[in-house]
């Protein structure tokens, strides 16, 4: 079963700041979700990617997969991207209509 | 875009007693929908995978008996846990999916319940 290993787990930064969040996974996947978690709880769906890059606004995700490895990168960062940033895969290299596995997040602050 | 509506927000409950949580796709016909749990300051947890007009798939380690899922219609999918007790309080949120067996497919979450049993 995929294992997702996620790093920083906590981060704190200044606004303006480029932030980066990696992700790793062990089992090989068709897909890797990226997704935002406020405070209240509801999430909050960023990025879908299965290969090299996609960017919505100031937010970037890329993806190797070869090297079971995922990247989301905030440019100038602001107070209200402060949320815990998560990256979720499928469980199997088949994928199938299995639900994902989740990393534990990365709970990131950025102060004004 | 597509929404997940997920009622209640939060429900706070005597133990012993049974909680009823709906998850609705308002503007989709969910085939697939998906339970999951997250205890404080840990991940999300998948508990099972409910498909319409079919029974539901649990993980290793969720009692099914405990926590029943009916998804009677292609936009609802409920979750009730049964003699709750306060080992059962957590964050439990659902997500649907349009495309059966596709893990290609966009994620769509509802907001979440935030359970307290006491």
């Amino acid at each position: 079963k995929n294992e997702v290993e996620q790093s920083p787990q906590n981060l704190t930064a200044q606004e303006g700041e480029f932030i980066t969040i990696n992700c790793s996974y062990s089992v090989g996947i068709s897909a890797l979700h990226w997704l935002q978690q406020h405070p209240g709880g509801g999430i909050v769906s960023l990025f879908m990617l299965s290969s090299g890059k996609k960017k919505h606004g100031r937010l970037i995700a890329t993806i190797n997969i070869q090297e079971k490895h995922s990247s989301l990168h905030i440019t100038a960062s602001h107070p209200r991207d402060s949320a815990v940033y998560i990256c979720a895969v499928p469980p199997y290299s088949g994928g199938g209509a299995d639900g994902l596995t989740f990393g534990k997040g990365t709970h990131l602050i950025i102060q004004p | 875009g597509a929404v997940v509506s997920q009622h209640p927000s939060w429900v706070i409950c005597k133990s012993g007693t049974s909680v009823k949580i709906e998850c609705r796709s308002l503007d989709f016909q969910a085939t697939t929908m998906f339970w999951y749990r997250q205890f404080p300051k840990q991940s999300l947890m998948l508990m099972a995978t409910s498909n319409e007009g079919s029974k539901a798939t649990y993980e290793q380690g969720v009692e099914k008996d405990k926590f029943l899922i009916n998804h009677a219609s292609l936009t609802l999918s409920t979750l009730t846990v049964t003699s709750a007790h306060p080992e059962d309080s957590s964050f439990y949120i659902c997500s649907a999916s349009l495309q059966k067996g596709r893990p290609n497919s966009p994620l769509h979450f509802g907001n979440g319940t935030r359970l307290t049993v006491t």
